[in-house]
């Protein structure tokens, strides 16, 4: 079974700090694991994935993701935040590759990111 | 292409009503997937479809809860003799395998349909 695990269920960070979400994995096999980023009354939108390619992944909005597997880690960062940053940010685990098949995307329970003027 | 589409957006229902959801996926995606979200919590799997085929069903999901596709197009999720703890956001969901190539399981979310039951 795989699962994930995000530290944290409120961040709060000052405009232009930098926002650093952590998320940890567990998993039988190798991973597949994504961000997914939820406005409010928005559903879920894909900010990035690592799917076994290159271990630090850029997404939409400049933030990014390094994959660590010694680690069991997989924390979202960006830079500098801005107000528009604001919103729900969930970790996400597959068990890998599938090749016409299902694989269940398991969520964990998300990390509420406040950005303070 | 306008994504994946909900519909109805919020539903206030009485305890023991049945309501129903309907879900139109990306039109080329043959996968669709249900998942329901409560407060403070990640979305939670309840059920899958590849084309018109329900292939599997979460422990979460109760016999009054019936989802189909029939055509393999749009789904519904029905829930019957809903009670207070159905409260939550239903999610709606596909991706699509491209030919030949592994399904990253990267998926394509619509804004949901809220339940509120009294």
């Amino acid at each position: 079974a795989q699962s994930v695990t995000q530290l944290g269920s409120h961040v709060s960070v000052s405009e232009g700090a930098l926002v650093l979400l952590r998320c940890n994995y567990s998993s039988s096999v190798p991973p597949y694991l994504f961000w997914y980023v939820q406005y409010p009354n928005q559903g879920l939108q894909l900010l990035l994935k690592y799917t076994s390619a290159a271990t630090l992944v850029k997404g939409i909005n400049g933030f990014e993701a390094e994959f660590k597997k010694s680690e069991t880690s997989f924390h979202l960062t960006k830079p500098s935040a801005h107000m528009s940053d604001a919103a729900e940010y969930f970790c996400a685990v597959t068990g890998g590759p599938l090749r016409g098949g299902y694989q269940k995307v398991t969520f964990g329970i998300g990390t509420k990111l406040q950005v303070i003027p | 292409d306008t994504g994946v589409s909900q519909d109805p957006r919020h539903k206030i229902t009485k305890r023991g009503q049945n309501v129903t959801f309907r879900c139109d996926p990306i039109s080329e995606h043959n996968r669709l997937y249900w998942y329901r979200q409560t407060l403070g919590q990640g979305p939670e799997f309840l059920t899958y479809f590849q084309n018109e085929a329900q292939l599997e069903k979460s422990r979460l999901l109760s016999d009054r809860f019936s989802a189909e596709r029939p055509k393999g197009s749009f789904s519904t999720l029905e829930i019957q003799r809903t009670e207070q703890g159905d409260s939550a956001m239903y999610l709606c969901a596909s991706s699509s395998p491209t030919s030949g190539r592994a399904d990253t399981g990267e998926l394509f979310f619509g804004e949901g349909s809220r339940l509120t039951v009294l």
